[in-house]
C-alpha cells in the first residue's frame, strides 16, 4: 500500500524566501505525481504533473522534481510571496490509478 | 471552459438523515472520483465512475454511494448520517482516469450536527 508523508506539516517564512517542500512515498511503481494548491476551505488547483518518466517540471516560479529511486519529490518556489500562502498537497497515482495524497504543508509568507 | 461544478457548497443535516452531493465535471470529461477530506484523516478517495460505472471503490462504509448519469454528472449519497461524516467533500474530473491530470472542485461543506 502506498504511504505518502510531506515535510515539513507547516512552515512559515518571510517574503521572497526561496523554499523547497518535500513528499516521500514508499512504492516506486508509480504512474504519475502531481503537486496542488489548496486555499483554505477550497478546492484543489493543480500546480505540476510530473509523468513518470519525467523527472521535474518548472511553472513559473515553481519546479518540482521526481527520483523514483529514492521515493522522493520536492516542490521548489522561488522568490515566495504572500499571495503563496495555502497548503501543498501531493499526489501519487499508481497502477490503479487511485491517488493516494499526503497530508501537506501549511504555508504561510508573511510580508 | 467552465469548470468542474460542486453543488451545494454548504449544506448542514442532522444524524441520522440523508444527504445528495451532486457533480457537474468538466465538458468532455468522463471521468469523476469523489474524496472526503477531514482534519484527521487528510483527502480520501471514496469512489470513482467512468461511462456511468463505478470502475473503483475505497475504504468506506455502504451508507457512501454514488452514481453517474449519461451527461457524465454525478452524484453521492450518504444515508444515515453520523458526526463523523462532517466533511469537505471533493469531487475531481478527467476525461478518463488514466488521464494525468485531474481537475477539483470548489467542494461540499457538510456539517452533521
Amino acid at each position: 500500500k502506498q504511504e505518502v508523508t510531506q515535510i515539513p506539516a507547516a512552515l512559515s517564512v518571510p517574503e521572497g524566501e526561496n523554499l523547497v517542500l518535500n513528499c516521500s512515498f514508499t512504492d516506486s511503481a508509480i504512474y504519475n505525481l502531481q503537486w496542488f494548491r489548496q486555499d483554505p476551505g477550497k478546492g484543489l488547483t493543480s500546480l505540476l504533473l510530473i509523468q513518470s518518466s519525467q523527472r521535474e517540471q518548472t511553472s513559473g516560479r515553481l519546479n518540482a522534481s521526481l527520483d523514483k529511486s529514492s521515493g522522493r519529490s520536492t516542490l521548489y518556489i522561488a522568490a515566495s510571496q504572500p499571495g503563496d500562502s495555502a497548503t501543498y498537497l501531493c499526489a501519487i497515482s499508481g497502477g490503479s490509478y487511485i491517488p493516494t495524497f499526503g497530508r501537506g504543508t501549511s504555508l504561510i509568507v508573511h510580508p | 471552459k467552465a469548470g468542474v461544478t460542486q453543488t451545494p457548497r454548504y449544506l448542514i443535516k442532522t444524524r441520522g438523515q440523508q444527504v445528495t452531493l451532486s457533480c457537474s465535471p468538466i465538458s468532455g470529461h468522463r471521468s469523476v472520483s469523489w474524496y472526503q477530506q477531514t482534519p484527521g484523516q487528510g483527502l480520501q478517495f471514496l469512489f470513482e465512475y467512468f461511462s456511468e460505472t463505478q470502475r473503483n471503490k475505497g475504504n468506506f462504509p455502504g451508507r457512501f454511494s454514488g452514481r453517474q448519469f449519461s451527461n457524465s454528472r454525478s452524484e453521492m449519497n450518504v444515508s444515515t448520517l453520523e458526526l463523523g461524516d462532517s466533511a469537505l467533500y471533493l469531487c475531481a474530473s478527467s476525461f478518463r482516469q488514466e488521464d494525468l491530470e485531474a481537475f477539483f472542485g470548489q467542494g461540499t461543506r457538510l456539517t452533521v450536527v
